[in-house]
């Protein structure tokens, strides 16, 4: 069975523009979440989707988005990137029940400049 | 929302010593508390998982006790090897399943050869 897949697995982007990435889930598995990883702040949750809707969001501004598709696969945006949203992003798959492991992705490595 | 507290934030420990890791969590409808490895450049890993019904879970070498009353968990690794140097990270999720999961700040665990 194959893993939790990110892509891409790095990205260096200018202040001011905007990115998408990527996050393929276990097969079978309906809730994706995103987090981002950084020195300062450790794991930060973003949002989950669970069967194509937004189930819960962190305390983020409203720059970062995301959606999933009807196979589960998901995408986050971050819009008009400021240098502090570098980071690694990482994204977790699992079955969406109350307690249910999540597995992650090797994340996205994502540097503004 | 939810609060996870982690110490130490770095353990050294002799080869074939215990290690022992605590965290506290805020919300008391929290009823998931996984654990995950992260080595170096790589993605967090699942280590070991317990829930609210559960006061002590064991796999192998590791376990886990939750104390529901104090709101607090700790991670138990025996006789640790080389390959258990990486930095530690206890999370904790609310019931429902919709909430993402809230992270500590992680521990740094050093095995001493």
């Amino acid at each position: 069975k194959a893993g939790v897949t990110q892509t891409p697995r790095y990205l260096i982007k200018t202040r001011g523009q905007q990115v998408t990435l990527s996050c393929s889930p276990i097969s079978g598995h309906r809730s994706v979440s995103w987090y981002q990883q950084t020195p300062g702040q450790g794991l930060q949750f973003l949002f989950e989707y669970f069967s194509e809707t937004q189930r819960n969001k962190g305390n983020f501004p409203g720059r970062f988005s995301g959606r999933q598709f009807s196979n589960s696969r998901s995408e986050m945006n971050v819009s008009t990137l400021e240098l502090g949203d570098s980071a690694l992003y990482l994204c977790a798959s699992s079955l969406g029940g109350a307690g249910t492991e999540a597995f992650f992705g090797q994340g996205t490595r994502l540097t503004v400049v | 929302g939810e609060n996870v507290e982690q110490h130490p934030s770095t353990l050294s420990v002799q080869e074939g010593d215990s290690a022992v890791i605590k965290c506290t969590y805020s919300d008391s409808a929290s009823n998931y508390f996984p654990w995950y490895k992260q080595e170096l450049g790589k993605r967090p890993q699942l280590i070991i998982d317990i829930r609210s019904n559960v006061g002590e879970k064991k796999d192998q070498r590791i376990a886990v006790t939750l104390n529901k009353t104090a709101k607090h968990f700790s991670l138990h690794i025996t006789e640790t090897q080389p390959e258990d140097s990486a930095v530690y990270f206890c999370a904790a999720k609310s019931g429902g399943g919709a909430d993402g999961l809230t992270f500590g700040k992680g521990t740094h665990l050093i095995i001493q050869p």
